[in-house]
């Protein structure tokens, strides 16, 4: 079945301990992205990747860092975690430009 | 810098119901536009995918339609159900930055039975 899976789907973390959210697609994309869903704000992209070894930021980079090293992998990696962080997480990919985007089920992040 | 509104914010209907979910977005320079649903707690459901050269697209009860000049877009669903209960995002993509979606806040729809 052609997905996007992210895990874990929860997590509760203390803040400052590093966290990485994985990402994972199994339908060749080239492009993913990381979005953060916030009430009030809805959906904002934190970060995106064209293709292997091309990453760039989005509205809401801070705090946040990513890598995409294999194709199908894109982790979400919070170094030093804040409470302002707290949020759900979304990954999504797309085949290319004009295609449209796939998301994962989501990561309900908590940092106390 | 491109907004994207969704009227109404909340929406409660009748089962049977044919109803319209409204979408605008500030800048008409959009490569496409796409309708997602999403259930509480859950990932989002691509529903439909709009370009830019397109008028509308049509998936079962749903029909989403485009007018790019006008920056409007709506989501008509057909003969409603409860099982149609959820919030409702549209998203577009802009002509520059492609890999970004610009998202509206969502119709949180319910449909009683």
């Amino acid at each position: 079945e052609a997905q996007v899976t992210q895990n874990p789907r929860y997590l509760i973390t203390v803040t400052g301990k590093k966290l990485t959210v994985t990402c994972s697609q199994n339908m060749n994309h080239e492009y993913m992205s990381w979005y953060r869903q916030d009430p009030g704000l809805g959906l904002r992209q934190i970060y995106y990747s064209m293709n292997v070894e091309v990453t760039d930021k989005g509205d809401v980079p801070e705090g946040y860092k990513v890598s995409r090293k294999e194709k199908r992998n894109f982790p979400l990696i919070l170094e030093s975690p804040s409470p302002n962080q707290t949020s759900l997480y979304f990954c999504a990919s797309s085949l290319a430009v004009g295609y449209g985007y796939t998301f994962g089920s989501g990561t309900r992040l908590t940092v106390v | 810098k491109q907004e994207v509104t969704q009227i109404p914010a909340a929406l409660s209907v009748p089962e049977g119901e044919n109803l319209v979910l409204n979408c605008s977005f500030t800048d008409s320079a959009i490569y496409n536009l796409q309708w997602f649903r999403q259930d509480p707690g859950k990932g989002l459901t691509s529903l439909l995918l709009i370009q830019s050269s397109q008028r509308e697209q049509t998936s079962g009860r749903l029909n989403a339609s485009l007018d790019k000049s006008s920056g409007r877009s709506t989501l008509y669903i057909a003969a409603s159900q409860p099982g149609d209960s959820a919030t409702y995002l549209c998203a577009v993509k802009p002509n520059t930055g492609f890999q970004k979606l610009v998202f509206g806040t969502g119709t949180r729809l319910l449909v009683s039975p």
